[in-house]
């Protein structure tokens, strides 16, 4: 595709569900990001994949949240038992080398998942 | 780890004039500085970046420079357009293991008023 993709746009769930949300990277990016990003405030880092692997996963803020990319590609955020303060717009970031290379690549952002919990 | 903070928080400008956003980051090791551009609802745009071994980079309206010394980084646009309006993110990363992460300021809103 000629962008990174995010879904849904738009997710609104009750506290206590388990949701899902899905990032379609750019075709080929060996790298891939998870922020999260409150309303009013700049993108924090959730988890990085190269390919398959998720070699950083210090930013998730509890057990409850879970990331995966099991072929290298697309990737599944899931929120378990989800809370008020999960309420934020989830962005996917794909960049087409790996972050340990020397000259950091642009990471390239998609249109996010809107998540509110009532 | 990094920090990043990002001054002013809004910044309201007449069409034509300039605006500059700073930004102060903390961990020496920070190598690479992208700017995006955010408008509402829509995804973060890189617009410019810069490495730690350029001191100033270009590109038409858009321009940013990189005190190493002083830790601190600055976007200029000039001749502002009422399609600037956005909300603008400074980050800085570092190269390898958890530094190539992302670290992001906390946005100016930036207004054009026609």
């Amino acid at each position: 595709g000629a962008g990174v993709s995010q879904s849904p746009r738009y997710k609104v769930a009750k506290r206590g569900q388990d949701v899902a949300l899905r990032c379609d990277p750019i075709s080929g990016h060996v790298s891939l990001f998870w922020y999260q990003q409150a309303l009013g405030q700049g993108p924090e880092f959730l988890t990085y994949f190269q390919n398959e692997a998720q070699l950083d996963k210090s930013g998730l803020p509890s057990d409850r949240f879970f990331a995966e990319r099991p072929e290298g590609s697309v990737s599944t955020l899931k929120i378990q038992r989800t809370q008020q303060e999960d309420s934020a717009v989830y962005l996917c970031a794909s960049s087409p080398r790996d972050r340990g290379r020397s000259g950091n690549q642009p990471q390239h952002f998609g249109d996010g998942t809107r998540l509110s919990i009532l | 780890g990094e920090n990043v903070e990002q001054h002013p928080s809004t910044l309201s400008v007449q069409e034509g004039d300039s605006a500059v956003i700073k930004c102060t980051y903390s961990d020496s090791a920070s190598n690479y500085f992208p700017w995006y551009k955010q408008e509402l609802g829509k995804r973060p745009q890189l617009i410019i970046d810069i490495r730690s071994n350029v001191g100033e980079k270009k590109d038409q309206r858009i321009a940013v420079t990189l005190n190493k010394t002083a830790k601190h980084f600055s976007l200029h646009i000039t001749e502002t357009q009422p399609e600037d309006s956005a909300v603008y993110f400074c980050a800085a990363s570092a190269i390898g293991g958890s530094q190539g992460n992302l670290i992001f300021g906390k946005g100016t809103k930036l207004s054009v008023k026609p």
